[in-house]
């Protein structure tokens, strides 16, 4: 099955604590994308990345981190959070760079106390 | 002013209403329009996809675009508790490499 698979799906963590959250998927898509979603603003791209080792900062890249390694692989690194990350957190793919289908996981929401 | 503005809701009809749901852009370079059904708990999932300005119909489902306007429709005929869900607006600029702009949603509730 096509999928994006993020994990974890939900954490609550502490001002300062280091946490990954990881993003796969199985369709070998090139483009991959991180998007925050808070009610009101809807969703806001963080990262994205047109293919393994490019990656590039979307319209709100402020504290996060990401790596492509792989192809599959795209995770989302908040190396100090703070509450003001508190989020829901999906990442996303697609085949081609510039149009189609963007695939979302389902979903991590993170809070930061 | 946002790029990409869309009513929140929430949007509350009966079974078997006519629904319609809007959004207004700003960047006339926006070319690709698409419409994300978003249930919840969920991740946002594709429902219609068009290019530049016209009509296209997949079921119940027919997405509208107005360029001259700047103004996107989803229509949902006979509408059915199961598309109870928020309702995305997206667009992006055929020369961009992404950046496609959301709307922030609306949200369906149908009552049976």
């Amino acid at each position: 099955e096509a999928q994006v698979t993020q994990n974890p799906r939900y954490l609550i963590t502490v001002t300062g604590k280091k946490l990954t959250v990881t993003c796969s998927q199985n369709m070998n898509h090139e483009y991959m994308s991180w998007y925050r979603q808070d009610p009101g603003l809807g969703l806001r791209q963080i990262y994205y990345s047109m293919n393994v080792e490019v990656t590039d900062k979307g319209d709100v890249p402020e504290g996060y981190k990401v790596s492509r390694k792989e192809k599959r692989n795209f995770p989302l690194i908040l190396e100090s959070p703070s509450p003001n990350q508190t989020s829901l957190y999906f990442c996303a793919s697609r085949d081609s760079y510039d149009t189609g289908e963007l695939f979302f996981g389902e979903g991590s929401r993170l809070t930061v106390l | 002013q946002k790029e990409v503005e869309q009513d929140p809701g929430p949007l509350s009809v009966p079974e078997g209403a006519i629904v319609s749901l809007n959004c207004t852009y700003s960047n006339s370079a926006f070319q690709y329009f698409m419409w994300y059904r978003q249930y919840s708990r969920k991740g946002p999932e594709l429902l219609m996809y068009t290019y530049s300005s016209g009509n296209k119909e997949d079921g119940r489902f027919t997405a509208q675009v107005d360029k001259s306007s700047k103004y996107i429709s989803l229509f949902i005929r006979d509408s059915q508790p199961s598309d109870s869900a928020t309702y995305l607006c997206a667009m992006n600029r055929k020369t961009s490499y992404d950046k496609v702009i959301f709307g922030p949603g609306t949200s369906l509730s149908v009552i049976p």
